[in-house]
Parts: C-alpha cells; sequence; structure tokens
C-alpha cells in the first residue's frame, strides 16, 4: 500500500511564475491536508479538503495561492506569481474517510525555492 | 499566537537513557494531541497519539502522557536509540480536524 505521493520533490521558479504542487494520498484516504514548513519552523495548517470540496481553507493566503481536489486525479496546491517568501517545503497529508481523522499521514514533501 | 509551543529547541541524551520532549498548548478546545518524527528532507512520521479523555498512552518504547490542567503533554521515549535521533512535533487538534503544530525538538541520540 503506496504512501502519500508528492511531486514534484523539489521545484525552482522565478519571481513571478507558477508553482503546482501535487498530491495523490494514500489508497482508500478521502481527506487531503496541505501544510507549510518555513525554515526552522512547525508546519503551519493550509487547506482541508475532500473530494471536490474545500472543507477548511482557513490557513491559506488569501491571494495567489489556491487548492483543489477533483474527483478524479491528485490534489492541487497552486501559488501563482510566486515570491521569495513562498520558499518552503509543502508538505500534503491524509486521513481516510472511516477511522481516526486526526491521524494523518504526511507525503515526503515539494520543496519550493524561488529564485 | 503560538498555541501549541515546545519549548526545548533541542535535546541531547545518551543511547539507553530515558528522552523527555514537553509540549505545552492554550487552546482548551484542543481534544486530540499528536507526535510527529520527522527525519530530513523526509515527511513527518506519525508515532503516537492520546484522546483528551486519557492521561496516558503507551506504545513500544513510546509513552504520552497529558496533563489537561496543566494543558502540558510530554513524549517519553524508553530506551533511547541513536535511530530516534530527528525533529519530534507535537501536534493537536480541534474539532475539525486540521493539526496545530509546535516548533519541534531537535533530538539527538549519542552512542
Amino acid at each position: 500500500n503506496a504512501g502519500v505521493m508528492q511531486n514534484p520533490r523539489h521545484l525552482v521558479r522565478r519571481r513571478g511564475q507558477e508553482a503546482r504542487l501535487r498530491c495523490s494520498p494514500m489508497k482508500g484516504h478521502s481527506h487531503v491536508y496541505w501544510y507549510r514548513q518555513l525554515p526552522e519552523e512547525g508546519l503551519k495548517f493550509m487547506v482541508y479538503l475532500q473530494k471536490e470540496n474545500i472543507i477548511d481553507e482557513s490557513g491559506m493566503p488569501k491571494e495567489r495561492f489556491s487548492a483543489e481536489f477533483p474527483k478524479e486525479g491528485p490534489s492541487i496546491l497552486r501559488i501563482q506569481q510566486v515570491v521569495r517568501g513562498d520558499s518552503a517545503a509543502y508538505f500534503c497529508a491524509s486521513s481516510p474517510l472511516d477511522g481516526d481523522p486526526y491521524e494523518q499521514y504526511f507525503g515526503p514533501g515539494t520543496r519550493l525555492t524561488v529564485t | 499566537d503560538q498555541q501549541v509551543k515546545q519549548n526545548s529547541p533541542s535535546l541531547s541524551v545518551q543511547e539507553g537513557r530515558i528522552s523527555i520532549l514537553n509540549c505545552d498548548y492554550t487552546n482548551s478546545m484542543f481534544d486530540y494531541f499528536l507526535w510527529y518524527k520527522k527525519y530530513p528532507a523526509e515527511g513527518p512520521t506519525f508515532l503516537i497519539s492520546i484522546s483528551s479523555i486519557k492521561d496516558k498512552n503507551e506504545d513500544g518504547r513510546f509513552t504520552v502522557f497529558l496533563n489537561k490542567s496543566a494543558k502540558h503533554l510530554s513524549l517519553h521515549i524508553v530506551p533511547s536509540q541513536p535511530g530516534d535521533s530527528a525533529v519530534y512535533f507535537c501536534a493537536a487538534s480541534a474539532p475539525g480536524n486540521k493539526l496545530t503544530f509546535g516548533g519541534g525538538t531537535r533530538v539527538l541520540v549519542k552512542p
């Protein structure tokens, strides 16, 4: 049973470009969460999605950031017009529909570097 | 507004001894607490959790203690092993599923 998959693992973008980060949850998991970790800090919640629904986006910056989890395919975190402050590790986590939603399983992360 | 705090950024312990990691929280709505372990360039790995209705949960070498009145939890690792060297994050959840993380404690277990 494959774990949470994220790609790319590393992404370099110039200021003003768009970044697309993808996340495939564990098999049987229908809850997806995105977290961001700035250097030397803990993870900060960004958004919680279920298939075709955004459940909680209270941690998402108001502009330039969007997320989706379509009926088919991976969840996508999209950052438009990236700035240097967006450089961070972005982690996706998933949890099962049935069972304990608090026990979230994390992917390896995407390290975004904005030059 | 740091709702979950890990006040010790690092901890060094001898192999075979006990590691004690501490975590404090401020939000009384938190009802579930978790510990994650993280190696460099990897995602956090779930270690152990505890519900607010309990005060202790044990899993092998790992035990988590919760003191609700003090809004404090701790993770004990006994005995510590070199492979335990990693960053440990405390996390808390209120109804709604999202996790609030502490800043992490870097543990170094010396052989």
